[in-house]
C-alpha cells in the first residue's frame, strides 16, 4: 500500500528557530511537491523537485529530494509567525495522480 | 490572470440529497482534477478529466462522479449524500494531462474549495 508519512504531524516553535519536516514515502516518484494551506484557504504551490539531489529555497524554506532514500526535507530557516500554516507533500507514482502526506501543522510562536 | 475558481463555496445539504460542485480552471489549463480534503482522511485524490475524458479515478464509490465540458470547465456529482460526505472538495487545474512529465515542472493549481456539509 502506498504510504505519504510526515513527521512531525504538529510542530509548535518559537520564532527564530531552525526546524525541518520530513516526508518520507513508499513508492518511487517520478517527482515531489510541497504545498501550503492556511486555516480554511486552499493549497498553495511551494516546491516541485523532480530529480535526485534537487534543492529549492524560497525566502526561508528550502525543500530538499532524495529519490534513493524516498525521503523529501523541508527546511525552515529562522521561523517567522508568518510560517504558521498546514504543509503538505505529495508524490506522483506511476499511477499519475497526485497522493499527499497527512501534512504538517506549524504553529510558530514569539 | 484569473485562478482557479469554485462555485458555490458554501453548501449545505441533508442525508439522500445530491450536490453538484462547479470548477473553472485557469485560462489555457485543460486539466482539471478534484481531490476531498476530511480531518480523518487528509486529501484524497477523486478524478482527473482531460479533454472531456476521465483519465484517471481515485478510490471512491460509485457516487461521486464528473464531467468535463469544451471549455475544460468541470463538475463533479456526489448522489444519495451520507455524512462522511461532508468535506473540503478542491479542484485544481494544470496545463497538460500527465504528471509524470519527464521532467516538465507539471504544477496543479488549486482553487479556494467547496466546504459541503451533509446533516
Amino acid at each position: 500500500e502506498l504510504k505519504v508519512e510526515q513527521n512531525p504531524l504538529f510542530l509548535s516553535m518559537q520564532e527564530g528557530k531552525n526546524y525541518t519536516i520530513y516526508c518520507n514515502y513508499s513508492t518511487t516518484s517520478d517527482r515531489l511537491y510541497w504545498y501550503r494551506q492556511d486555516p480554511g484557504k486552499s493549497l498553495e504551490s511551494l516546491f516541485v523537485l523532480l530529480s535526485n539531489g534537487a534543492v529549492k529555497q524560497e525566502g526561508r524554506l528550502m525543500a530538499s529530494l532524495d529519490t534513493k532514500a524516498r525521503l523529501s526535507t523541508l527546511h525552515i530557516t529562522a521561523a517567522v509567525h508568518d510560517l504558521s500554516a498546514t504543509y503538505f507533500c505529495a508524490v506522483v507514482p506511476n499511477t499519475d495522480k497526485l497522493i499527499f502526506g497527512t501534512g504538517t501543522r506549524l504553529q510558530v510562536f514569539p | 490572470k484569473a485562478g482557479v475558481t469554485q462555485t458555490p463555496r458554501y453548501l449545505i445539504k441533508t442525508r439522500g440529497q445530491q450536490v453538484t460542485l462547479s470548477c473553472s480552471p485557469i485560462s489555457g489549463h485543460r486539466s482539471v482534477s478534484w481531490y476531498q480534503q476530511t480531518p480523518g482522511q487528509g486529501l484524497q485524490f477523486l478524478f482527473e478529466y482531460f479533454s472531456e475524458t476521465q483519465r484517471n479515478k481515485g478510490n471512491f464509490p460509485g457516487r461521486f462522479s464528473g464531467r468535463q465540458f469544451s471549455n475544460s470547465r468541470s463538475e463533479m456529482n456526489v448522489s444519495t449524500l451520507e455524512l462522511g460526505d461532508s468535506a473540503l472538495y478542491l479542484c485544481a487545474s494544470s496545463l497538460r494531462f500527465s504528471l509524470v512529465a519527464g521532467g516538465r515542472q507539471e504544477t496543479q493549481y488549486f482553487g479556494p474549495g467547496t466546504r459541503l456539509l451533509v446533516l
